[in-house]
């Protein structure tokens, strides 16, 4: 079946550390999305890339980064400099082309900061 | 500044009723509505599509509306049931060329048996 997995779903972080949060898909979708959602809130956009080796910025990129180096994969990496990391991060893809960007969303990863 | 604006109250209705939820922007003039429902815990998922041109889009007992003039979307579900409860998201294609979709903050919509 092709979906989007995200690994992994739950990750428990110490203040000052790096974490890498793994999206991979197989659906062949040229956009991949980083998104980060507070309890009781809508989503909110970190960084996102519509091709292969280029990412933009979205809406609170500071204290992440992300690479693309395989059009299947999308890892985002929370830094230390991310003052308050503890959210659920959700990764998504669409076709690039029909226009619309209907997104297919993986199933989150829950970080939390001790 | 870009606004999109959802009733962050729960609506709470009773199963068979008809469920409406309102979807209010500003200063966009988007191409595309899009409709999405998220469970507690997961991923969101696409549910309906509405371009600018449309009036109204239905896929079984769901039904989008799409008001340009007013700047609102109404999302509803006929004959609700207990299934039917979660939070529903509407997102916009800004038109400033950032391909990427902006999300309201959602509506959790509780259908009571």
């Amino acid at each position: 079946d092709g979906g989007i997995t995200q690994s992994p779903k739950y990750l428990f972080r110490k203040e000052g550390q790096n974490v890498t949060l793994s999206c991979e898909q197989n659906l062949n979708h040229d956009a991949m999305y980083w998104y980060r959602q507070d309890p009781g809130q809508g989503l909110r956009l970190i960084y996102y890339s519509q091709i292969v080796n280029d990412f933009q910025k979205g809406d609170i990129a500071e204290g992440y980064s992300v690479s693309r180096e395989k059009k299947e994969s999308f890892p985002l990496t929370v830094t230390s400099a991310q003052k308050n990391p503890t959210a659920f991060y959700l990764c998504a893809s669409s076709a690039v082309g029909s226009g619309a960007n209907v997104l297919t969303f993986g199933a989150g990863s829950r970080l939390t900061v001790l | 500044s870009q606004k999109i604006e959802q009733n962050s109250e729960a609506l709470n209705i009773q199963e068979g009723k008809t469920a409406t939820l309102t979807c209010n922007y500003t200063n966009y003039s988007p191409a595309y509505l899009q409709w999405y429902r998220q469970d507690p815990g997961r991923g969101p998922v696409f549910l309906l599509l509405i371009r600018e041109n449309e009036k109204e889009k239905r896929k079984e007992r769901l039904k989008v509306t799409f008001d340009t003039t007013l700047k609102q979307s109404l999302f509803h579900i006929t004959a609700s049931q207990p299934a039917d409860s979660a939070t529903y998201l509407c997102a916009l294609l800004m038109d400033t060329g950032r391909r990427a979709l902006t999300f309201g903050s959602g509506t959790r919509l509780q259908v009571q048996p």
